[in-house]
């Protein structure tokens, strides 16, 4: 069974600052899923990482995929509040996700 | 035009009722695909559909029974309703490895 941990689980920053969730899988997978959740929202795609050292950038998030270490990190550059929300991978055809990490981004 | 739609958005029931959740995609995907999310927000797997097929049916009470009228549509069906079923149920579809789009969610509550 694929297992998907990300950690922190939980994590309050201050705007303008930088930090990293890291997402490990317990086995090999080509395909990596980030993902974001508001508050009683669905959820909204943010990146698709598919090869190893895949890196993709969309504003202040940055995503990359190392395969042989199994390990998936989600880059934040000088947080603003609108960031905070619960970012989840997902690994394989999305049957496993993470447990999801929250991020609150205070002023 | 909403890509994932599912209805109702919102659900309270007593135990022991039967329900159903209707889920459409108008993206031509040939995969669906039914979530659960806790009150811990953990998202799980339940089942998944590809052309009318099902693929995935991950060890849920078979009170849940998903049906695929065509591949538009994926509907979930649940009997005798417990206190444990309430949550967030999510539809999701996709073609390929790219772009899974999920529905706004239906948030089903059991009294």
């Amino acid at each position: 069974e694929l297992k998907v941990e990300q950690n922190p689980l939980f994590l309050s920053m201050q705007e303008g600052k930088n930090y990293t969730i890291y997402c490990n899988y317990s086995t090999t997978s080509d395909r990596l899923y980030w993902y974001r959740q508001d508050p009683g929202k669905s959820l909204e795609s943010l990146f698709v990482l598919l090869s190893n050292g895949a890196v993709k950038q969309e504003g202040r998030l940055m995503a990359s995929l190392d395969t042989k270490a199994r390990l998936s990190t989600l880059h934040i550059t000088a947080a603003v509040h609108d960031l905070s929300a619960t970012y989840f991978c997902a690994v394989g055809h999305i049957e496993s996700f993470g447990a999801g990490t929250r991020l609150t981004v205070k002023p | 035009d909403t890509a994932v739609s599912q209805t109702p958005k919102y659900l309270v029931t007593q135990m022991g009722n039967d329900k159903s959740i209707k889920c459409e995609q108008n993206l031509g995907h040939d995969t669906m695909y039914w979530y659960k999310q806790d009150s811990k927000k953990f998202l799980k797997i339940m089942f998944s559909y590809n052309n009318k097929e099902l693929i995935i049916n991950e060890t849920v009470p078979n009170r849940f029974s998903p049906k695929s009228p065509d591949k538009a549509h994926l509907n979930l069906h649940i009997n005798s309703l417990e206190l444990g079923d309430s949550a967030v149920y999510f539809c999701a579809s996709s073609q390929t490895t790219y772009g899974y789009t999920f529905g706004s969610g239906t948030r089903l509550t059991v009294v």
